[in-house]
């Protein structure tokens, strides 16, 4: 099955900076890409997702890349704002099969 | 309309206890998944339903934990004889297809003690 690595397991970083976000899966089937964000307490809610016939797709302060060749996508958030402060987590998934998620990321951004 | 809803939103049981996780997904999805989140740990799959079948249940940890969806709609997650080791949040989502963007419930947080 799908295996889906993701790298930092927190980052803190200061208002104003940019975050960068890595994942990393394994099954080459895989098509669809999407990021959640987690609140504390809170439902993952969908931020961005990109489907594997893009390298790159961009919404305001957020963008993703993808390398299908390297099996890896990655998630920027630039102009960072306390209310970025979340867990991320990164998704990978194909027609065959559903959703698989890295451990998430915990960002902090500190005014 | 209204989102995924979930209920209860908490639920303490007894060790050895049977329990029933509600999900009623948005109206017209017709994927439904059911994930469990530990704490500090990313959602964890355990079933997919596709209409009213099963079509990947290979996430659910042994045969204590069962979950239908007899009509396509609202969906219940069964877990029999329930261990401390089964406190997480259930996290129900579902989509209006498969490999399309899933949309999550607020979850159900279960305490075994």
């Amino acid at each position: 099955g799908e295996n889906v690595e993701q790298h930092p397991s927190t980052l803190s970083v200061q208002e104003g900076d940019s975050a960068v976000i890595k994942c990393t899966y394994s099954d080459s089937a895989s098509n669809y890409f999407p990021w959640y964000k987690q609140e504390l307490g809170k439902r993952p809610q969908l931020i961005i997702d990109i489907r594997s016939n893009v390298g790159e797709k961009k919404d305001q302060r957020i963008a993703v890349t993808l390398n299908k060749t390297a099996k890896h996508f990655s998630l920027h958030i630039t102009e960072t704002q306390p209310e970025d402060s979340a867990v991320y987590f990164c998704a990978a998934s194909s027609g065959y099969s559903t959703l698989t998620f890295g451990k998430g990321t915990m960002l902090l951004v500190s005014p | 309309g209204a989102g995924v809803s979930q209920t209860p939103s908490n639920k303490v049981t007894e060790k050895g206890k049977y329990v029933e996780l509600r999900c009623d997904p948005i109206s017209g999805h017709t994927a439904l998944y059911w994930y469990r989140q530990s704490l500090g740990q990313g959602p964890e799959f355990l079933i997919y339903f596709q209409g009213t079948g099963a079509a990947d249940d290979s996430g659910l940890p042994n045969d204590r934990f069962f979950a239908v969806r007899p009509e396509g709609s609202v969906s219940t997650l069964k877990i029999q004889r329930t261990e401390r080791g089964d406190s997480a949040v259930y996290l129900c989502a579902s989509s209006p297809a498969s490999n399309t963007e899933a949309f999550f419930g607020q979850g159900t947080r279960l305490t075994v003690v």
